[in-house]
């Protein structure tokens, strides 16, 4: 079946450590996102891409990092530098233009000890 | 930034009542739209309603937009124990790739 999928679904970090998110969708979209959601909170955009090997900052990218080498994939990288990562985060694609709804995957959960 | 502010924050009713749902935005749009989110999932797309449309209705769901005001309104009829999630609104603020979420309104439905 098509969709996306995030993994893991629970990770726990030290404070110091980098981690990586993993995020691969089958539907053949253009456009790639990663959301962050907070206990009681909407969901802000970390970064975006709308293309293959070209991404854009979102609303609050400081403390990540992200790739898109490849349609189906936008990993996304939590570093050191992020103050609070312990989050919940989303990945979805889409298709592209004006009318394009959000596919999202089932997030990944965060926890830093 | 958030676009879109969702009104109430949370909503509490029995099952078979109806339940309504606001979101307010501050800039132009080309389209709105309304997603589901069960506790602890990613979310799932219910509906979208373009800037030159009203009213748009989808099973049970019928949602309204108002430009003038910057709103739009996600009503749901009939609701059942399984409709308990939170609601969010998103819109695009005139671009055609950042969607921009509000903060979501939790629906409990009492059986």
């Amino acid at each position: 079946d098509g969709g996306i999928t995030q993994s893991p679904k629970y990770l726990f970090r030290k404070e110091g450590q980098n981690v990586t998110l993993s995020c691969e969708q089958n539907l053949n979209h253009d456009a790639m996102y990663w959301y962050r959601q907070d206990p009681g909170q909407g969901l802000r955009l970390i970064y975006y891409s709308q293309i293959v090997n070209d991404f854009q900052k979102g609303d609050i990218a400081e403390g990540y990092s992200v790739s898109r080498e490849k349609k189906e994939s936008f990993p996304l990288t939590v570093t050191s530098a992020q103050k609070n990562p312990t989050a919940f985060y989303l990945c979805a694609s889409r298709q592209g233009g004006l009318a394009g709804e959000l596919f999202f995957g089932e997030g990944s959960r965060l926890t830093v000890l | 930034s958030q676009q879109g502010e969702e009104d109430p924050q949370a909503l509490s009713i029995q099952e078979g009542e109806n339940a309504t749902m606001n979101c307010s935005y501050k800039t132009s749009i080309n389209n709105l739209q309304w997603y589901r989110q069960n506790s602890g999932r990613g979310l799932v797309h219910l509906i979208l309603i373009r800037s030159n449309e009203r009213e748009k209705h989808s099973g049970r769901l019928r949602v309204t937009l108002d430009t003038s005001k910057k709103s739009s309104s996600l009503l749901i009829t009939a609701s059942r124990a399984a409709d308990t999630a939170s609601y969010f609104c998103a819109t695009d603020g005139g671009s055609n790739y950042k969607l921009t979420f509000g903060k979501g309104t939790l629906l409990t439905v009492n059986p």
